[in-house]
């Protein structure tokens, strides 16, 4: 079955530093993939995409995501973590658009960030 | 331009009850898709609609149902509620099939007691 996997249900980091959210996704075809962010009580918001125009993905706030086939994996990177990044993160997938639009989502990666 | 939105916000039902859910999506997107949301099993996929149609399906019992208006407007129903159904269900809608980002309204917080 088509899916994603995140590494690493809970990451920690300090305010600055850098901040790594692992996403490797499973597919023998090139999928879209999508990054999300919740927040407490809310809905999902989109921080960024991949539909194979470009490897390297710039999303909102910072974020940035690069896309590798040989890797299978999307990983979603930001330079300097700020205090407002703490969040839920989702790695989503969605692959063939004719059966209908449905995302797979992974298990989600809570980011805690430290002063 | 007004972002998709759920109501109610939040539900408290009782089970055995059954309950139904609305979501209007941003104007002039016509998917609207459903997932539900729990800590154990996370995001799940429910069922998505197109135009009136369904067009895909989740691994769900038939106790969930859903539909969508003429005007994109989408209800899903959930008969015969168990307390395994409390969750945050979540509505997206997006414009066009694959490689177009949903946008997600805030979601219903069902709570089965």
């Amino acid at each position: 079955a088509q899916s994603v996997t995140q590494l690493g249900s809970h990451v920690s980091v300090s305010e600055g530093a850098l901040v790594l959210l692992r996403c490797n996704y499973s597919s023998s075809v090139p999928p879209y993939l999508f990054w999300y962010v919740q927040y407490p009580n809310q809905g999902l918001q989109l921080l960024l995409k991949y539909t194979s125009a470009a490897t390297l993905v710039k999303g909102i706030n910072g974020f940035e995501a690069e896309f590798k086939k040989s890797e299978t994996s999307f990983h979603l990177t930001k330079p300097s973590a700020h205090m407002s990044d703490a969040a839920e993160y989702f790695c989503a997938v969605t692959w063939d658009a004719n059966s209908g639009y449905a995302l797979n989502f992974g298990k989600g990666t809570s980011l805690l960030v430290t002063p | 331009k007004a972002g998709v939105t759920q109501t109610p916000r939040y539900l408290i039902k009782t089970r055995g009850q059954q309950v139904t859910l609305s979501c209007s999506p941003i104007s002039g997107h016509r998917s609207v898709s459903w997932y539900q949301q729990t800590p154990g099993q996370g995001l799940q996929f429910l069922f998505e609609y197109f135009s009136e149609t369904q067009r895909n399906k989740g691994n769900f019992p038939g106790r969930f149902s859903g539909r969508q208006f003429s005007n994109s407007r989408s209800e899903m129903n959930v008969s015969t509620l168990e307390l395994g159904d409390s969750a945050l269900y979540l509505c997206a809608s997006s414009l066009a099939p694959a490689g177009t980002e949903a946008f997600f309204g805030q979601g219903t917080r069902l709570t089965v007691v």
